[in-house]
Order: structure tokens, then sequence, then C-alpha cells
């Protein structure tokens, strides 16, 4: 069964530095779709970043990059210059080829800013 | 460019009851999701309409059903209402036909709370 980890129950970052925040993922599927929401206080999901499994580069968005790792099924959400914000909850997903359309998603990573 | 709306925001039912939350997808999307996330959890996937048919369905039992109508809006709809129901739900729109690169956006969600 595929499963998505997100290792970081919570973390702290200094504004204006960067941030990396973990999602690791065990498939056998070899395409699938990664993406990274963020969640504020208020419960919405916001979608910040899109990597295939096939892509040859690292996708960026703005301040958010992913390191995409496939051999080390790793793709980390980096944020640059950390803002305030920022503050809320992370979700890694992934949509799986062999799983329909439905999104699996981590278990979520508190990322809160200090000023 | 209106984003996924749901309704209502909140709401307050007790055990037994039956409840219908309703989402309207981002303008030019024809697919439908439902999650269901519970506190401290990452969501879950419930189903997915599209062409006002069930698509695909997550480990949720029968008690659970939705709706699709051809303006692409859907009902979830829930019966004999259990405690552990109460979570946010939350809807998520998408446009067919990208494999895995189909990107869900979400609404703000409708908190439940089952007495």
């Amino acid at each position: 069964a595929q499963k998505i980890t997100q290792t970081q129950p919570g973390m702290f970052v200094q504004e204006k530095e960067a941030v990396t925040l973990d999602c690791t993922y065990d498939t056998s599927d070899p395409s699938y779709g990664l993406f990274w929401y963020k969640q504020p206080s208020s419960g919405e999901m916001i979608f910040l970043i899109y990597q295939g499994s096939y892509d040859q580069q690292n996708a960026t968005e703005g301040r958010y990059s992913l390191n995409f790792q496939k051999a080390r099924k790793s793709a980390n959400l980096v944020i640059s210059a950390s803002q305030l914000g920022d503050s809320a909850m992370y979700f890694c997903a992934m949509r799986f080829n062999n799983a329909g359309n439905m999104l699996t998603f981590g278990g979520g990573t508190r990322l809160m800013v200090k000023p | 460019d209106a984003g996924v709306t749901q309704s209502p925001t909140h709401l307050i039912k007790t055990r037994g009851q039956q409840v219908t939350l309703r989402c309207s997808p981002k303008s030019g999307h024809d697919t439908v999701s439902w999650y269901q996330q519970a506190l401290g959890q990452g969501p879950q996937f419930i189903f997915q309409y599209y062409e006002e048919e069930e698509r695909q369905r997550g480990n949720f039992p029968d008690r659970f059903s939705g709706h699709q109508f051809p303006n692409y809006s859907s009902e979830l709809n829930v019966n004999a209402l259990l405690l552990g129901d109460s979570a946010l739900y939350l809807c998520a729109s998408s446009l067919v036909g990208q494999r895995t690169k189909e990107t869900q956006y979400f609404g703000p969600g409708t908190r439940l709370l089952v007495l």
C-alpha cells in the first residue's frame, strides 16, 4: 500500500530564513504526482506546488521549491525567506497512477515562523 | 474567478441524525472530491464524482453518500451520524484528464460537530 510520511510534527523558523519540510513516500508505482498544500487555521487547503515523477527538474513556484529525490523517495518542500504568514500546517500529498484519482495525504507538519 | 465554495461553514448535529453538505466547484472544473479531516490528521478521501457518477470511493461506509448535479456542484450526505463523524469536511474540484498532474483545489470546508 502507498504511504506518505511527514516526520516533523512541528517546526520553528526565524522570519526571513529558509526552512525545509520533509516528506517521504513508499510506492512501487513508477508514475505519480506529488503535491504540497498549506492549511492555515481557517481550514482551507491551499495548493502550493506540484512535481511529476517523470519531471527532470525540481519544481519551483515563487518562494516554494521542491527537493525531489526519486531514488530516495523523498519530496521535501523548501520555503525561502520565511514570512509570518507562512505559519500554518503543511501537507504532502500524492496521486498514484494505479490508485485512481484520490489524493493520499501525510500527517502534516506545523510550521511556526518567529519574528 | 470564483474558487471552490462550501456550505454551511459550521454545523452541529446529534447522534443518529442525517446531514447534507454542499459544494460548488471552481469555475471550469468538472470533478468534485470529498475528504474528511479529523482533528490533528491529514485528510482522508471519501469519494469523487465526475459526470454525475461516483468515479472512485475511499474506505468509508455506505452511510456516506453523494451526488453531483448537471452544473457540477455536489452534495455529501451522511446518515445515522456517529460521534466519530465529527470532522472538517473538505470539498475539492479539478478538471479531469491530466492523470497524475490533475490538481485538486479545495474549499474552506464544513466543520461538523456531532453531539
